[in-house]
């Protein structure tokens, strides 16, 4: 079955700009979605087809998706980004959906 | 105001079953595909299956296919998922989430999910 592997944890100063991955073989001929979760909460959604913002989440949050990597890029960081993110596709191959391991954000 | 309220959860024994329920309002509910996704205390998201708006097509982990049953009520605007033969690594907090679009697309809401122990 497709697997999507993330790096457990990434750390960053506020104001600087975070880079979460999200490898997969041949990812980038899949849609990527990505969502955040801070402790106790449901997951949200940040960001859908590789690279669309749903209404409400800040233009600080970007994706893009090429080759065997997606990436959630966060701008100007701030303390309240601080959360697990979790990559996710639909694979096709075994009618599933696919979530990545999670990688938790630290804001220093 | 788009909600999404899980309930049905609790502590049950290995081997038994367990109907959960999730109660949809804000939208039209039988125009998005729905999906239960779960969360093992500690760890990271799983898939569990997911449901397509007329129930056409239903999609299962590999770790729940055979045990688990997802349908939906229209009418009802309630989504469902019958778990049987209940094993202690299916504990987790269960989450109702819908679809953006179709059953292929992300998940655009989350309710505050339902827990379900299984311990002797």
């Amino acid at each position: 079955s497709y697997v999507l592997t993330q790096p457990p944890s990434v750390s960053v100063a506020p104001g600087k700009t975070a880079r979460i991955t999200c490898g997969g073989n041949n990812i980038g001929s899949k849609s990527v979605h990505w969502y955040q979760q801070k402790p106790g909460q449901a997951p949200v959604l940040v960001i859908y087809y590789d690279s669309d913002r749903p209404s409400g989440i800040p233009e600080r949050f970007s994706g893009s998706n090429s080759g065997n990597t997606a990436t959630l890029t966060i701008s100007r960081v701030e303390a309240g980004d601080e959360a697990d993110y979790y990559c996710q596709v639909w694979d096709s191959s075994g009618d599933h959906v696919v979530f990545g391991g999670g990688t938790k954000l630290t804001v220093l | 105001e788009v909600q999404l309220v899980e309930s049905g959860g609790g502590l049950v024994q290995p081997g038994r079953s367990l109907r959960l329920s999730c109660a949809a309002s804000g939208f039209t509910f039988d125009d998005y595909a729905m999906h239960w996704v779960r969360q093992a205390p500690g760890k990271g998201l799983e898939w569990v299956s997911g449901i397509s708006w007329n129930s056409g097509n239903m999609g299962y982990a590999d770790s729940v296919k055979g045990r688990f049953t997802i349908s939906r009520d229209n009418a009802k605007n309630s989504l469902y998922l019958q778990m049987s033969s209940l094993r202690t690594e299916d504990t987790a907090l269960y989450y109702c989430a819908k679809g953006r679009t179709n059953l292929y697309d992300a998940f655009d809401f989350w309710g505050q999910g339902t827990m379900v122990t299984v311990s002797s």
